[in-house]
């Protein structure tokens, strides 16, 4: 049973740049949550997507935006990136959305140049 | 909105004690907590949930209790091993909020 996984695991881009993470969920899961974590501080949330929309947002600008697949899997994209963009950036899934039991990848650790 | 922090950054331990390590919550209407164990170089890892209809819940090795009146949560590791050691994590959500809010985290460390 594969749990949440993330692509790439390291990427090194430089400012004004635009990137895109990838997460699988894990199996039976149909809601993906994105989160920025800055080191030494605990994840803030991006949005999270459920039925290929967007269903809620954290306090981010537009240059942060994303996508559900039919499959679940889902895109987390940043445009014009700034040095304050890097971060490591974690998927997690969920069956449902709302307040149920979220599983975490292992991230996409961002820098930027 | 929410606000969940954490009583201590770093706990140390002697390997074979119980820790506790402590969180608080600023709004009255979370009614659902996580806590979370991160690892260097990994993404969270769910251990334990619990809702606010509950006092204590318990699983193996972990016990999780709410205080609602005074808005205290505390994750307590039975007989605590190195493989412990990591970042603790809490996260609180308001009811029906899809928005978790996450404390800074404790970092937890064990020695043999």
């Amino acid at each position: 049973d594969a749990g949440v996984t993330q692509s790439p695991t390291h990427l090194i881009k430089t400012r004004g740049q635009q990137v895109t993470l990838r997460c699988s969920p894990k199996s039976g899961h149909d809601t993906v949550s994105w989160y920025q974590q800055a080191l030494g501080q605990g994840p803030q949330f991006i949005f999270q997507y459920y039925e290929e929309e967007e269903r809620q947002r954290g306090n981010f600008p537009d240059r942060f935006s994303g996508h559900q697949f039919p499959n679940y899997s889902s895109e987390l994209n940043v445009n014009a990136l700034l040095l304050g963009d890097s971060a490591l950036y974690l998927c997690a899934s969920s069956l449902g959305q709302g307040d149920q039991p979220q599983h975490f990848g292992d991230g996409t650790r961002l820098s930027i140049l | 909105g929410e606000s969940v922090g954490l009583h201590l950054p770093t706990l140390s331990v002697q390997e074979g004690d119980n820790s506790i390590i402590n969180c608080a919550y600023s709004n009255s209407a979370s009614d659902y907590f996580i806590w979370y164990k991160q690892e260097s170089g990994k993404g969270p890892q769910f251990i334990i949930d619990i809702r606010s209809n509950m006092d204590k819940r318990q699983g193996q090795r972990v016990t999780v209790l709410l205080n609602k009146t005074v808005k205290h949560l505390s994750l307590q590791i039975a007989a605590t091993q190195p493989g412990d050691s990591a970042v603790y994590f809490c996260a609180g959500w308001e009811g029906g909020s899809y928005i978790p809010t996450f404390g800074r985290g404790t970092s937890l460390i064990v020695h043999p």
